[in-house]
């Protein structure tokens, strides 16, 4: 596809469930982003794939959240035993090599956690 | 660290006019690029505007011009002719080499273009 596809586009979990969350890029994008938005707020960065590697987790909330890239095209959020307080939208951007080049973004996954 | 100051959490304008979307920043390094975000209730990103800061010209594209005024740290973004299709939030972001690749974004502005 053109864009930066996220599935699913919705996700109802219940608290302590585990959750994976797809991020699918533009192809050629070396750089990969996720973000979290919650209600009312920015985007806030979580984690920075360039190629395979986590080059940046620094926003990762806690040790339940994971994500990897193992062929560095297609990237999955994990998130364990989820909690209410993770319920947001849980955005991925792309962009060609680095973040000052455009990063473009997904539609998104909203997360709700009952 | 960056940050991102919008302080205007709603606007409105009347189809046709102009409006200009507030935005100010702090960061430490010398070397960054701004940049507005619009987001439609579909929650889709879509970038509106780029700004290199070593750049003194203004970034414009078709209807949205920015007034950048680097001593200030103002990033301001003005909608010309505005369109009901401008209705969205619209969030200011910041990167900042020589640090993480991230964005860094303010809480943003929801504007309504009223018919």
């Amino acid at each position: 596809g053109a864009g930066v596809s996220q599935t699913p586009s919705n996700k109802v979990t219940e608290k302590g469930k585990y959750v994976e969350l797809r991020c699918d890029p533009i192809s050629g994008h070396t750089a990969l982003y996720w973000y979290r938005q919650s209600l009312g707020q920015g985007p806030e960065f979580l984690i920075y794939f360039q190629g395979t590697g986590a080059a940046d987790d620094s926003g990762l909330p806690n040790d339940r959240f994971f994500a990897v890239r193992p062929e560095g095209s297609v990237s999955t959020l994990k998130i364990q035993r989820t909690e209410r307080g993770d319920s947001a939208v849980y955005l991925c951007a792309s962009s060609h090599r680095r973040a000052s080049d455009t990063q473009y973004f997904g539609p998104g996954t909203r997360l709700t956690v009952l | 660290a960056q940050t991102v100051t919008q302080s205007q959490p709603e606007m409105s304008v009347q189809e046709a006019e102009t409006v200009t979307l507030s935005c100010t920043y702090d960061t430490s390094e010398s070397n960054y690029y701004l940049f507005w975000y619009k987001q439609p209730p579909s929650r889709q990103m879509i970038l509106v505007i780029r700004q290199e800061a070593y750049k003194q010209q203004n970034a414009t594209e078709n209807r949205f011009s920015v007034n950048f005024q680097k001593a200030a740290k103002s990033f301001s973004l003005k909608i010309s002719d505005s369109q009901l299709g401008d209705t969205a939030m619209y969030f200011c972001a910041i990167h900042a080499q020589g640090g993480s690749e991230k964005l860094v974004f303010g809480k943003g502005t929801k504007l309504t273009v009223n018919p």
